[in-house]
């Protein structure tokens, strides 16, 4: 069955430090992977997608993910945090099982300290 | 750029009371989907619609029930709330099966 691993519920830096967020799947294909940042009450917000090709995906807020299918992974990258960046991150995976549908990972809550 | 509109933002409702929550997808969106999200949980996949038909089903209680309209906006009907029922409702849409999904605000349903 597909799934999505966040080991990180909750991750802390430091405004200015750099930041990866891990991200795991399991699914049998080649999986069209995502990232959405939300913040409190708010909608899911699409930072980035791979659906193939170049593995080094850049997305919008100087965020970037790198595909490793080696690994299963699919881990959020940003060199200097903001402060802005706090919110909850999800990771997902767009499955054509059935129908096209995503699948989330529990998040990732991001704290920036001052 | 046209986003994905739910309404109500808000809706507080009492238990086994019936609600109804709406969703206007993108312009030249065709597929719509709902994900109900708990305090603290991801969002969990509960329905889609594509081009007007039902297309999948996750997760969703037989309490509820949802359809897509001619003009591709979708209602999803809750009835009988429970208190578990309390969560954010979002609706998303997307062009294609190779587009990703965009969401709405969501509807903060509380059910007392």
């Amino acid at each position: 069955a597909q799934s999505v691993t966040q080991p990180d519920i909750h991750i802390t830096v430091s405004e200015g430090a750099s930041l990866e967020l891990r991200c795991n799947y399991s699914y049998g294909a080649t999986p069209y992977l995502f990232w959405y940042v939300q913040s409190p009450g708010q909608g899911l917000q699409l930072l980035l997608k791979y659906f193939s090709g170049d593995t080094l995906v850049q997305g919008i807020k100087g965020f970037e993910a790198e595909f490793k299918r080696s690994q299963s992974s699919f881990n959020l990258r940003k060199p200097s945090v903001h402060w802005s960046d706090a919110a909850e991150y999800f990771c997902a995976v767009g499955t054509t099982s059935g129908t096209y549908k995503y699948i989330f990972g529990t998040g990732t809550r991001l704290k920036v300290l001052a | 750029a046209a986003g994905v509109i739910q309404s109500p933002r808000h809706l507080i409702k009492e238990k086994r009371e019936t609600a109804t929550l709406k969703c206007y997808p993108i312009p030249r969106h065709d597929t719509v989907y709902w994900y109900q999200q708990g305090p603290g949980q991801d969002p969990q996949f509960l329905i889609s619609f594509y081009e007007k038909m039902q297309s999948d089903k996750g997760s969703i209680p037989d309490r509820f029930s949802a359809q897509q309209f001619s003009d591709y906006h979708s209602e999803l009907n809750m009835s009988s709330l429970e208190l578990g029922d309390s969560a954010l409702y979002f609706c998303a849409s997307s062009l294609n099966i190779d587009s990703p999904l965009h969401f709405g605000n969501g509807t903060r349903l509380t059910v007392t």
